[in-house]
């Protein structure tokens, strides 16, 4: 069964840091692209970053460029996203996703999600 | 970053026939296909429509979506309760090192 499951949510003071992963099985994980998706309270979903499926390409929304990085290791089915100074505004539920071997493919198997709270 | 444009809501009674909008620019539907997915409460969102008109398996065939220039739409015939949900347009844009924009999502309810 293919699946994804995220970990390392919880809260954090505005100005912190946190690292959530994303654990991969059931399918060739060094084939696919990884996305990750937030949505925040009432609101829509809203695309993250990426990383391509050797993790030599990575791309970040505008929102967060700078401040967040991707990681992947192969070797343990997993990814990183490493969420450095962060914001009120990042309070969010966390997915990650599993693309195809581009951009334009949809993301097809998704996480439960995890929530991160940014809050004193 | 612009997000993709959808109708906040739509409604319509069981054995209607639905159609939700999603438009975009050049760099991202004008170029690209057009994925959708559906999100209910609690759930994980699902991929519902791949490649602008393509389904996943599992997927029942009430779900159908087009695309035209620099927009799409999903199409839901033969209404039923359980469809009741969000749905969300996706493509990607080439701008920059190339992300991912979303529609805004747009309500669905079973009257």
């Amino acid at each position: 069964e293919v699946q994804l499951v995220e970990s390392g949510g919880g809260l954090v003071q505005p100005g912190g840091s946190l690292r959530l992963s994303c654990a991969a099985s059931g399918f060739t994980f060094s084939s696919y692209w990884i996305h990750w998706v937030r949505q925040t309270p009432g609101k829509g979903l809203v695309w993250v970053s990426r990383i391509n499926s050797d993790g030599r390409s990575t791309s970040f929304a505008d929102s967060v460029k700078g401040r967040f990085t991707i990681s992947r290791d192969n070797a343990k089915n997993t990814v990183y996203l490493q969420m450095n100074s962060l914001r009120d505004e990042d309070t969010a539920v966390y997915y990650c996703a599993r693309g195809g071997s581009s951009g334009s493919y949809g993301l097809d198997c998704w996480g439960q999600g995890i929530l991160v709270t940014v809050s004193s | 970053q612009s997000m993709l444009t959808q109708p906040p809501s739509a409604s319509g009674t069981p054995g209607q026939r639905l159609t939700i909008s999603c438009s975009g620019s050049s760099s991202n539907i004008g170029t690209n296909t057009v994925n959708w997915y559906q999100h209910l409460p609690g759930e994980a969102p699902k991929l519902l429509i791949y490649a602008s008109d393509q389904r996943p398996s599992g997927v029942p065939d009430r779900f159908s979506g087009s695309k035209s220039g620099t927009s799409a739409s999903l199409a839901i015939s033969g209404l039923q309760s359980e469809d009741e949900a969000h749905y969300y347009c996706a493509a990607w844009d080439d701008r920059s090192a190339g992300y991912v924009v979303f529609g805004g999502g747009t309500k669905v309810t079973v009257l």
